[in-house]
C-alpha cells in the first residue's frame, strides 16, 4: 500500500521566506508527527497530531514555525521568515495512533536556505 | 529531559563478524524503537519493543529491550556488506498512559560492514 508521502522532495529558498512543506500520512492513520534531521542537531521532533486532541508543539524551535493538519489527514508545515539553521530534512510519519506501534516515515523534505 | 544515547557512534565490521549496539536512555520508559537509514534515505522501522525482557528476532538482527537498566541492545550475528547502514534507537518520551507521542532518537551508529 502507499506510505508516507512529502512534498516537494527538495526545496531551495532565499533567507527571509516563507516556505510550506507538505505531507499527506498513510491513510487510515491517525497520528502525524513532524521531526527534523540535521547534521548538529540529529533527529529533533516537532510537532504532533492526534486525532482531533491539540497538538504537541513542544519541540517547535521558534514560532517561525507552525503546522496544521486539515480533515485529520494532510499536513503542511509553514516555516516563516527562514533562517540559514533551518537548513535540514523534513521527516514527516505517521501512525495508527493505538499505544506503542512503529512510526511510519515518510522519504522527507529537504531544506537548503541560502 | 529524556537523553538517550548510543555506542558506538562509529562501528566498521568484517563480514561474518558479530557485534551489538547498545542503547542507553535516562528515564522510565517501556518502549523502545529501532530504525535503519541508508544514506539518502529516510528512516525504516526495524523493531518496536514494548516490555521489559522482549525480544525480537529479524534475520541476522535481534534486539532486546531492560528496562530496569534502561538498556536496550542491538546485536548483529555473522554481518553482511548489506547491513552497512546508520541504525537509530529511540525511546517514547509518554510511558504510560494511552497517548504516545514525540519520540526522543539516540545519536544514531553508522555501520560499515566490509568484506
Amino acid at each position: 500500500g502507499a506510505g508516507v508521502s512529502q512534498s516537494p522532495s527538495n526545496k531551495v529558498t532565499e533567507k527571509g521566506k516563507d516556505v510550506e512543506l507538505r505531507c499527506d500520512p498513510i491513510s487510515g492513520h491517525t497520528a502525524l508527527y513532524w521531526y527534523r534531521q540535521s547534521l548538529g542537531q540529529g533527529l529533533e521532533f516537532l510537532i504532533y497530531f492526534q486525532g482531533n486532541s491539540a497538538p504537541d508543539k513542544s519541540g517547535l524551535p521558534s514560532d517561525r514555525f507552525s503546522a496544521e493538519r486539515t480533515g485529520g489527514s494532510v499536513s503542511t508545515l509553514t516555516i516563516q521568515r527562514t533562517q540559514q539553521e533551518d537548513s535540514a530534512v523534513y521527516l514527516c510519519a505517521s501512525s495508527p495512533g493505538t499505544s506503542g506501534g512503529p512510526r511510519y516515515f515518510g522519504p522527507g523534505t529537504r531544506l537548503t536556505v541560502l | 529531559e529524556l537523553k538517550v544515547e548510543q555506542n558506538p557512534l562509529f562501528l566498521s565490521m568484517q563480514e561474518g563478524k558479530n557485534y551489538t549496539i547498545y542503547c542507553n536512555y535516562s528515564t522510565t520508559s517501556d518502549r523502545l524503537y529501532w530504525y535503519r537509514q541508508d544514506p539518502g534515505k529516510s528512516l525504516e522501522s526495524l523493531f518496536v519493543l514494548l516490555s521489559n525482557g522482549a525480544v525480537k528476532q529479524e534475520g541476522r538482527l535481534m534486539a532486546s529491550l531492560d528496562t530496569k537498566a534502561r538498556l536496550s541492545t542491538l546485536h548483529i550475528t555473522a554481518a553482511v556488506h548489506d547491513l552497512s547502514a546508520t541504525y537509530f534507537c529511540a525511546v517514547d518520551s509518554s510511558p504510560g498512559g494511552t497517548s504516545y507521542g514525540k519520540l526522543t532518537f539516540g545519536q544514531g551508529t553508522i555501520l560499515t560492514v566490509h568484506p
